[in-house]
């Protein structure tokens, strides 16, 4: 079964500088898709970031971009120039190529923006 | 206008009452999904359709029934409310015929509080 690990339930940043939120899985196929999601204190659930598993190339959205390290199964977002408005749980999220399984999340991270 | 709208967006029912949730999209997505929040425990699948005529269960179907009524329309009922029950539910959207079936859209949440 796959699963989805985010060792780092709470953390903080300054505003304008950059961090990084970690996200390790675990499966057994070759072929998947891995997703950031923002979950702001409105509760809408926000596409951030999609990658899929055959790029070699790392996902980049304006100041969101990730660190995917496929042989160590990581999937890392980073956030630069945080904003007060960056501040929500973020969830990582993994499913199999197809559709046909589930999208397996995380825990999620819960990131403050401080001014 | 929001492209996943779910109704209503907050209730609170009592123990043993039927209850409806009601999602409508206007993505033209032809797979539908339901999902569970709960606090420590990210999301949970309840269930998934992949088109009018075909319903699957998720991991946590216990308790829960859904219909689609039409591609754009996916309910979720629970036929007699538990406290357990007590959650956010969200539901989601893909679109297998543009090959993007493993991105999936959220709705804005219904909150739901079975007293």
């Amino acid at each position: 079964a796959q699963t989805v690990t985010q060792s780092q339930p709470e953390m903080s940043v300054q505003e304008a500088e950059t961090v990084t939120l970690s996200c390790t899985y675990d499966t057994s196929e070759n072929n998947y898709y891995l997703f950031w999601y923002k979950q702001p204190p409105s509760r809408q659930m926000i596409l951030v970031i999609r990658q899929e598993a055959y790029k070699q190339q790392n996902a980049t959205e304006n100041r969101f971009s990730v660190n995917f390290q496929k042989a160590a199964k990581s999937f890392s977002l980073k956030i630069s120039d945080s904003q007060l408005g960056d501040t929500a749980m973020y969830f990582c999220a993994f499913i199999t190529q197809g559709g046909s399984e589930k999208l397996v999340f995380g825990k999620g991270t819960k990131l403050t923006v401080n001014p | 206008d929001a492209d996943v709208t779910q109704t209503p967006r907050n209730r609170i029912t009592k123990t043993g009452k039927r209850i409806m949730l009601e999602c409508s999209q206007t993505k033209g997505h032809d797979r539908m999904y339901w999902y569970r929040q709960d606090p420590g425990l990210g999301l949970r699948l309840i269930y998934y359709s992949f088109d009018v005529k075909d319903i699957n269960k998720g991991e946590i179907s216990d308790g829960y029934s859904v219909s689609r009524q039409a591609q754009a329309k996916f309910s979720l009922s629970l036929e007699s409310a538990i406290p357990n029950q007590t959650a956010l539910y969200f539901c989601a959207t893909s679109d297998f015929r543009t090959g993007d079936q493993e991105t999936q859209y959220f709705g804005p949440g219904t909150r739901l509080l079975v007293l």
